[in-house]
């Protein structure tokens, strides 16, 4: 099946530093990529949808300026959080659909902020 | 907006028994139903879906039903193994791309030998 990539799968950085997650569609091209947040035993929340070439949309509650995704490419998507602070700390997934809507998750990302 | 309920939020079988998953869903337009399987630390892997022109779809040990006029569908899941062992999101969303899904909350089965 088609195969979501997520780079890096952990990364730890400093409070008030910025990190970038990358999700990459190997197989297929996707003009849209979902960005999830997941705390442990719970669901997946979504935070914004990722739009090749425009500006991503993000859900109520989710800081824009904090959380900055940049869609350059049909196969690639990149999440920044920006100025970390411990509280988000957390597992972030992305997730790219095919033409039919089939979606596949990468393999996620855990940060850590300390 | 759809919202999605899942129950149960654990479940626990001995192998060779079978499972059962359900959830709920509120947006009559939604047509397109997957089913995920999660493991410790890891993404969610796609392990079944089903679309609103199908009443019920199966693939080996696995099967989901869909009944459109209550807003509900089912995984189902069979000879139970200590490796289906994991938290199962159902997800509701529309056939189209470029539209997210909403998960239900999970459920966490255990597979006991």
């Amino acid at each position: 099946g088609a195969v979501v990539s997520q780079h890096p799968s952990r990364v730890i950085c400093k409070s008030g530093t910025s990190v970038k997650i990358e999700c990459r569609s190997l197989d297929f091209q996707a003009t849209t990529m979902f960005w999830y947040r997941q705390f442990p035993k719970q669901s997946l929340m979504l935070m914004a949808t990722s739009n090749e070439g425009s500006k991503a949309t993000y859900e109520q509650g989710v800081e824009k300026d904090k959380f900055l995704i940049n869609h350059a490419s049909l196969t690639l998507s990149t999440l920044t959080v920006t100025s970390a602070h411990p509280e988000d700390s957390s597992f972030y997934i992305c997730s790219a659909g095919t033409g039919g809507n089939t979606i596949y998750f990468g393999e996620g990302s855990w940060l850590t902020v300390v | 907006g759809e919202n999605v309920e899942q129950h149960p939020s654990t479940l626990s079988v001995q192998e060779g028994d079978s499972a059962v998953i359900k959830c709920t869903y509120s947006d009559s337009a939604s047509n397109y139903f997957p089913w995920y399987k999660q493991e410790l630390g890891k993404g969610p892997q796609l392990i079944i879906d089903i679309r609103s022109n199908v009443g019920e779809k199966k693939d080996q040990r696995i099967a989901v039903t869909l009944n459109k006029t209550a807003k509900h569908f089912s995984l189902h899941i069979t000879e139970t193994q200590p490796e289906d062992s994991a938290v199962y999101f159902c997800a509701a969303g529309f056939n189209q791309a470029g539209t997210a899904l909403i998960f239900g909350k999970g459920t966490t089965l255990s597979v006991s030998s």
